[in-house]
């Protein structure tokens, strides 16, 4: 399975927007890069998932690189609602695997006052 | 209002005995799936079922089993061979396997 490699933790300032950087050297051509986030006791949430070309959605931005071994995630005003494990997921149809989430550590995000 | 739930919130049991996670969904989806945490973990794939009366295997099957006699429901049975059962279950669902995954709100599984 492709991995993918992101830091353990990163904060950030209400309402200043929030990059949050995802590496994924060994990506195949036919993986989509899938973005969750999870709160403390929850179950994870879909944030946006793209293919080659940037996405957005209400809730974030996915920006990705042209040669497709990295992304960013792009929050743009954070909240304290915001502060979450965010997961940076890769899945695809390699193996017949495109059901899989294969979940990392993620990137604890503090969002201060 | 449409979801998936799982029952109950928090769950204990003796060590040696079956239990059996609830996850119940009215999406319409036909993907579901379970998962187990660890704390400080990321998620870990136990079962997956594409359509009724089918299921698969995910990364950490063994002590566990599943069935999947209706579209809504998709249980898991943590039996007594699963040497470390304690952990947070997750359950989600998807229109179909490539699209994105929806999370119910998870159990929490102690054994004693």
């Amino acid at each position: 399975d492709a991995k993918t490699t992101q830091p353990n933790s990163m904060e950030s300032n209400e309402e200043e927007p929030v990059h949050l950087p995802c590496n994924h050297s060994t990506i195949s051509g036919t993986d989509y890069i899938h973005w969750y986030r999870q709160l403390p006791s929850q179950g994870p949430e879909y944030v946006i998932h793209g293919l080659t070309s940037n996405v957005n959605n209400r809730m974030a931005s996915l920006a990705i690189a042209e040669d497709r071994k990295s992304s960013t995630l792009i929050l743009h005003r954070a909240t304290l609602r915001d502060a979450a494990v965010y997961y940076c997921i890769l899945s695809g149809e390699s193996g017949g695997s495109n059901y899989k989430l294969t979940f990392g550590k993620g990137t604890l995000l503090t969002v201060n006052p | 209002d449409g979801g998936i739930t799982q029952s109950p919130k928090y769950l204990f049991r003796k060590e040696g005995q079956n239990v059996t996670l609830s996850c119940e969904q009215n999406l319409n989806h036909d993907a579901m799936y379970w998962y187990r945490q660890d704390p400080g973990q990321g998620l870990r794939l136990i079962y997956y079922s594409q359509i009724v009366n089918d299921f698969q295997k995910g990364d950490i099957a063994e002590g566990y089993s599943v069935s999947r006699e209706k579209k809504e429901s998709f249980p898991l049975t943590v039996t007594s061979a699963q040497k470390n059962p304690t952990a947070f279950y997750l359950c989600a669902s998807s229109i179909t396997r490539r699209n994105e995954q929806f999370f119910g709100p998870g159990t929490r599984l102690t054994v004693l």
